[in-house]
This record gives structure tokens, C-alpha cells and sequence, in this order.
């Protein structure tokens, strides 16, 4: 079965800290993809970034990194110095390769106070 | 930047009437997807479509769905007897060359709500 398990639900932080948002995944599919969404108050989902499962480098953008294990099936997402403005719910989520089903995780909602 | 555009913003209706939430895909992808998030819980996916015919659809996309691209930019979800568990946000996606790799790129939403 394909499923993505975000087990923060909250998380709240004061500016300037780091922060890192767990992420495990499962599937059977030897090739697969792996994305993160940003979902700011204003409720639209913002890509973050896809990753595919034969690329294990981690990655850097700015102030976000994400780090893909595929030994123990995660893919988190760091968050360096962080701002008021990265306040949102960030979803994790699994291309299913039937279809083009993106199978999502709850969600972890990130409170970065001033 | 190409962006996915979805209309209304909100949408109120009342029980069992019909509903037609619109979407315009970016320009120049094929493969188009709806996606419902209710209130506080995670996006759920509805269906994909590719080449004017569904692709693939979830347990929740039953007969009273349906989707359709009724002319080359418009593609559209039709909710034909709205029930209250409806009420929900629902995002159009659009992806540019195949489901299997590509990224989806969400449109804004549209919050329905159901009286």
C-alpha cells in the first residue's frame, strides 16, 4: 500500500530557529517520486520541490534543505533561521505511478512566532 | 509564471443542486487533476484526466461526479447533487507531460460550501 505518514501535526517555533518536519513514506514501486508542498494561510499549495527515488543527494534551496533516506523510506524537510512567513501547513506527498495520484500525509502545521 | 486558475473562490449552494467548479490548467500541460482538502485534513485525490477521458479516479469520485474539457482551456468538475460532506476545498492541478514523473502544479482552490 502507498502511504505517507507526517506524525508532527503541530509545530511551533520562535523565529531564527531551525526546524525540521519528518516525513516517512511507503510503497512497493521501485521508482517512485517524492514532493513537498507549502500550504500558506491563504490555503493555495505551493511546490517546494520533487525528488525521485534514484537521487539520494540531499538538497539545498536557500534557507530549505530536505534530506531523502531511502534505507529508512523518509524524506524530511529542514527549515534554517526560520521566518514569521514560513507559517503554513507543509505537506509531504508520494506520486502513485497509477494515474498520477499524488498521495498525500496529514500535514504538519508550522507556527514561527516573532 | 504559467499558473493554474480556478473559479470561484468560494462557492455557497444549497443541498442537492448542481455545482460546476472551473479551472484553466496551465497553458501548454496534459494531464489535469482534481483534489479535495475538507476543513483541517489532508488533500485527498479525486481523478486525473489525460486526452479527454479519466485517467484514473478515486473511491469518492462516484456517479455524482463528473468531469469534463469542454472547450482547449477550460476543464471543469461537476458536482450533480451537492450533500453537506461535499463542503470542502477543492484544488485543480495541472502537470505538463505525464502523470508518472511530473510535477502537479495546484491551482488557488475553490471553498464550497454546502447548506
Amino acid at each position: 500500500a502507498q502511504k505517507v505518514t507526517q506524525a508532527q501535526t503541530e509545530i511551533s517555533v520562535v523565529e531564527k530557529e531551525d526546524v525540521t518536519l519528518d516525513c516517512v513514506y511507503e510503497t512497493r514501486d521501485t521508482t517512485y517520486y517524492l514532493f513537498w508542498y507549502k500550504q500558506p494561510p491563504s490555503g493555495e499549495l505551493v511546490f517546494l520541490i520533487r525528488r525521485n527515488s534514484f537521487d539520494e543527494q540531499n538538497e539545498i534551496s536557500g534557507r530549505y534543505s530536505w534530506n531523502f533516506q531511502k534505507s529508512t523510506s523518509s524524506f524530511n524537510f529542514t527549515i534554517t533561521a526560520s521566518q514569521v512567513v514560513d507559517s503554513a501547513v507543509y505537506f509531504c506527498a508520494l506520486l502513485y505511478n497509477q494515474g498520477g495520484k499524488l498521495i498525500f500525509g496529514q500535514g504538519t502545521e508550522l507556527s514561527v512566532k516573532p | 509564471e504559467p499558473e493554474v486558475t480556478q473559479t470561484p473562490s468560494h462557492q455557497v449552494t444549497q443541498m442537492g443542486q448542481e455545482v460546476i467548479l472551473r479551472c484553466v490548467p496551465i497553458s501548454n500541460h496534459l494531464y489535469f487533476y482534481w483534489y479535495r482538502q475538507i476543513l483541517g485534513q489532508k488533500v485527498e485525490f479525486l481523478v486525473s484526466f489525460y486526452n479527454n477521458e479519466i485517467s484514473e479516479k478515486s473511491e469518492i469520485f462516484d456517479d455524482q461526479f463528473s468531469v469534463e474539457r469542454p472547450d482547449g482551456s477550460n476543464f471543469t468538475l461537476k458536482i450533480r447533487s451537492t450533500k453537506l460532506e461535499d463542503s470542502a476545498m477543492y484544488f485543480c492541478a495541472s502537470s505538463a507531460t505525464g502523470p508518472y514523473q511530473e510535477t502537479q502544479y495546484f491551482g488557488p482552490g475553490t471553498r464550497l460550501l454546502v447548506l
